[in-house]
Order: structure tokens, then C-alpha cells, then sequence
């Protein structure tokens, strides 16, 4: 069975920095792109990036660019998504998402999600 | 950018009613153009692809249509497992991907 993983929820403080993970098993981890994308409280979903973990060539959303930084671990199959400073409008659920193996412009499957909270 | 607008933002139908909702791309996008349901604390899930193809597994009840600019989602006889919110998707190689604002479907 195809499935990724992520980490668990979150909570952290304005100015810190973080990492969250998500891990794929079932299938050939290099050969998928893996895609990151955010829903804020209560709204709709925001693509942020894309990294291809065969040789990590990335593609970010011009709104996320230099906000943050995805990246991938192959040898662990594992894709990463960091801030280096927090802010309260980070707070949000972020998923991780495969590319769809027959549909490559689509998302298949998606992660459970990481509860990302960022509050004083 | 491409934009995609979806209408309409919300409904709400009775069970066994056909339900349509609509995805607009500001430019011509072929099919590339996917739909997904989101229930309601869960993750988003891929319903159909490359605007017409029903993903393995999907209830034949959904289904998809269009090409270019303008897509129809349609649910044939709303059940009530259907109650989530349905986001059109669509990719552009210049850009990259883009969700529509989503369509919350409840029962009436």
C-alpha cells in the first residue's frame, strides 16, 4: 500500500524554527514527486512546493519562495518541509502529497497532515 | 498566473438530488484540470483526473467533464458520506499548481 506518514503536531513560538517530515513507503520513493501544501484554519488549500527526491530538484509557489525550504532524504525516504522563523501565520495544517501515479499532474495519496500552531 | 474560480461556494441538496458544481481557469489549461473531496478533519482526496477520469475506486456517481477553460464536477444522486468540501485543481507548467476556492456540499 502506497502511503505517507507525516510527524506529529506542532507547537511553537514566534522566531523559532522548525522541520516537519513525512515519509513514504510503498512505492519507489525517488521516482514521485512529493508536493507540500497548506491549509490555513477554516480556508482552502495553498500549493507551496514540489521536490523530486530522485536527485531533489525543487520548484516552489512565487508565495512561498524564500519562506520556506523543502527538501528530501532518500536513503530514509523521507521529505521535509522547514521555517527558519516562525510566524503566527504559519499556523496551519500542511500536508504532504505524492505525485498521482497515472495522473502525474495530480496529488495521490495524501499524508494525514502536521498541525503546525505558532502562538506566544 | 492562471486563476481558477469555482461556484458555487456552498450548497446544499437533499439526498438522491444531482448536484453540479464549476471550475473556471483563466486560461486554457486542456484537461488538466483534477477534483478532490475533502471531508471534514481529513486529508484531500483524489477523486478525478485529467478532468474526466474517474480514480480507481471513486463511486461511479462522480464524475467529470470539460476541457480548456471551463470543468463540471457532478455528483448523480448526493449521498450522505458525499457531505465535504470539493476543491477543482489545476497545473501549469510555468506555474506550477493552483486549487480553486472550494465547493462545500451539505444535506439539506
Amino acid at each position: 500500500e502506497v502511503q505517507l506518514v507525516q510527524s506529529g503536531a506542532e507547537v511553537k513560538k514566534p522566531g523559532e524554527s522548525l522541520k516537519i517530515s513525512c515519509k513514504g513507503s510503498g512505492y519507489s520513493f525517488t521516482s514521485y514527486w512529493i508536493g507540500w501544501v497548506r491549509q490555513m484554519p477554516g480556508k482552502g488549500l495553498e500549493w507551496m512546493g514540489i521536490i523530486y527526491p530522485g536527485d531533489s530538484d525543487t520548484r516552489y509557489s512565487p508565495s512561498f519562495q524564500g519562506q520556506v525550504t523543502i527538501s528530501a532524504d532518500k536513503s530514509i525516504s523521507t521529505a521535509y518541509l522547514q521555517w527558519s522563523s516562525l510566524k503566527a501565520s504559519d499556523t496551519a495544517m500542511y500536508y504532504c502529497a505524492r505525485q498521482g501515479a497515472v495522473a502525474g499532474t495530480s496529488f495521490d495519496p495524501w499524508g494525514q497532515g502536521t498541525l503546525v500552531t505558532v502562538s506566544s | 498566473d492562471i486563476q481558477m474560480t469555482q461556484s458555487p461556494s456552498s450548497l446544499s441538496a437533499s439526498v438522491g438530488d444531482r448536484v453540479t458544481i464549476t471550475c473556471q481557469a483563466s486560461q486554457d489549461i486542456s484537461n488538466y484540470l483534477n477534483w478532490y473531496q475533502q471531508k471534514p478533519g481529513k486529508a484531500p482526496k483524489l477523486l478525478i483526473y485529467d478532468a474526466s477520469n474517474l480514480e480507481t475506486g471513486v463511486p461511479s456517481r462522480f464524475s467529470g467533464s470539460g476541457s480548456g477553460t471551463d470543468f463540471t464536477f457532478t455528483i448523480s444522486s448526493l449521498q450522505p458520506e458525499d457531505i465535504a468540501t470539493y476543491y477543482c485543481q489545476q497545473y501549469d507548467i510555468s506555474r506550477g499548481f493552483t486549487f480553486g476556492p472550494g465547493t462545500k456540499v451539505d444535506i439539506k
